[in-house]
This record gives structure tokens, C-alpha cells and sequence, in this order.
């Protein structure tokens, strides 16, 4: 059971608009910034936004992330062949003193 | 580049000890905090172990504190995590990622490793 909760799955067609939710707590992502990872099976995590809405160098803009409250969200806008990865939001936890992850969404184009 | 490559991974018995090791390139090691973070087989990721810039300051995930110790060398720009005690349930990729800061406290992971596997059994 992860700290913070995520739907295992979402898809769309290629182009469609797919979003991620992502939930904790005060502890977590109610004081602290989230960040979002992508990871292909077989290969290194990478990270895909920081800070909230932060996107690293190389990150295209199809990709954006927002925070309210306890909660956050991962949207891909234009969805394409090669977003098929999972994807896990992570916050540090006060309570905890660490990060927590998500349990991770897969997402599947279809 | 930035580059960090992970090593050590191997088949032990439970109740065994394994050391993985990770080289980092590209960036001043010193400066920076590293982390440990899992996969075990089915699952997401997991949280282990982090260490600050300096070394003087670690932490854990309470899943692993008092049986794994995280440690660097930053002469050979190389972190450590020392796993004592091994159980069935650390069986798992483990990866290693270069942090956002120096204090590893509230850091993200920017640049992570192909993960090296652990496999717990008898």
C-alpha cells in the first residue's frame, strides 16, 4: 500500500489528452512540492516535472503538472506512441521524514 | 554528461550481506546528496536511502533502518549501501539517482542509474 494513491492504469489514442491523479495528505504533498517520474520497464526512471509544474530540460510541453490542496495531476496532452511508461508522483513526507512514491499508473496507448 | 552506473547485484541467501556500489561522472560529487531507491518484482518504486553531500547526514526508510547502512567516498566519487540481514522481500532492482541539492531533505531525483538486481532466496 503506498502513501500516496494513483489509478494503476489510464490510455488514449495517439493525440488525445490522458491525466494522472495523484493523492496524499497534509503531511506530504499539503506542505511540500510533488515530482513526477516516467519509467520505461528495462531502463532508468526519469524525471519528468519537479517542483509541481517544473519541467527539466528536455521534457516537451506536452507534459504539464499542477497541485492543489493534497492532491496533484500529471496531464500529456498530444499523447504519442513513445508516452507508454509508468509514471509515479513522489512528495517528501514530514511525518515520515522521506520522499513516498505512488504506486505508479501504466499508461497505454492504444 | 551526467552518468551513474550501479553495481554489486547478486543472488544471496536470506539472512546474507551484499555491498552495492555506485559510480557517478559528470558532475561534483561532493556537492550533491544521493539516494537508494528499490523495485521489486510487480511493484513501484520504493524509497531506501538517502545521503547528504558531505556524508554526514543519512537517511532511511524504516523498512530497511538498522539492517542497511548508505555511505559514500567522495574521493572515488562512489556511493555505497552496505545491506545486512537480507529477507526475501528486499529481493528487488535497486537503483541509485544524483539529487537536486546538496542536504538530500525535500530533493528530487534528477539523473538515475540502470539499477543493479538483488535477489534474496534460498
Amino acid at each position: 500500500q503506498s502513501v500516496l494513491t494513483q489509478p494503476p492504469s489510464a490510455s488514449g489514442t495517439p493525440g488525445q489528452r490522458v491525466t494522472i491523479s495523484c493523492s496524499g495528505r497534509s503531511s506530504n504533498i499539503g506542505s511540500n512540492t510533488v515530482n513526477w517520474y516516467q519509467h520505461v520497464p528495462g531502463t532508468a526512471p526519469k524525471l519528468l516535472m519537479s517542483s509541481d509544474d517544473q519541467r527539466p530540460s528536455g521534457v516537451p510541453d506536452r507534459f504539464s503538472g499542477s497541485k492543489s490542496g493534497t492532491s496533484a495531476s500529471l496531464a500529456i496532452s498530444g499523447l504519442q506512441s513513445q508516452d507508454e511508461a509508468v509514471y509515479y508522483c513522489a512528495a517528501w513526507d514530514d511525518s515520515l521524514n522521506g520522499p513516498v512514491f505512488g504506486g505508479g499508473t501504466t499508461v497505454t496507448v492504444l | 554528461e551526467v552518468q551513474v552506473v550501479e553495481s554489486g547485484g547478486d543472488l544471496v541467501r536470506p539472512g546474507g550481506s551484499l555491498r552495492l556500489s555506485c559510480e557517478a561522472t559528470g558532475f561534483t560529487f561532493n556537492g550533491y546528496a544521493m539516494t537508494w531507491v528499490r523495485q521489486a518484482p510487480g511493484k513501484g518504486l520504493e524509497w531506501v536511502s538517502g545521503i547528504s553531500g558531505s556524508g554526514d547526514t543519512t537517511y532511511y526508510a524504516d523498512s530497511v533502518k538498522g539492517r542497511f547502512t548508505v555511505s559514500r567516498d567522495n574521493s572515488k566519487n562512489t556511493l555505497y549501501l552496505q545491506m545486512n540481514s537480507l529477507r526475501a522481500e528486499d529481493t528487488a532492482f535497486y537503483y541509485c539517482a544524483k539529487c537536486s541539492s546538496g542536504f538530500f531533505y525535500y530533493d528530487y531525483f534528477h539523473s538515475w542509474g540502470q539499477g543493479t538486481l538483488v535477489t534474496v532466496s534460498s
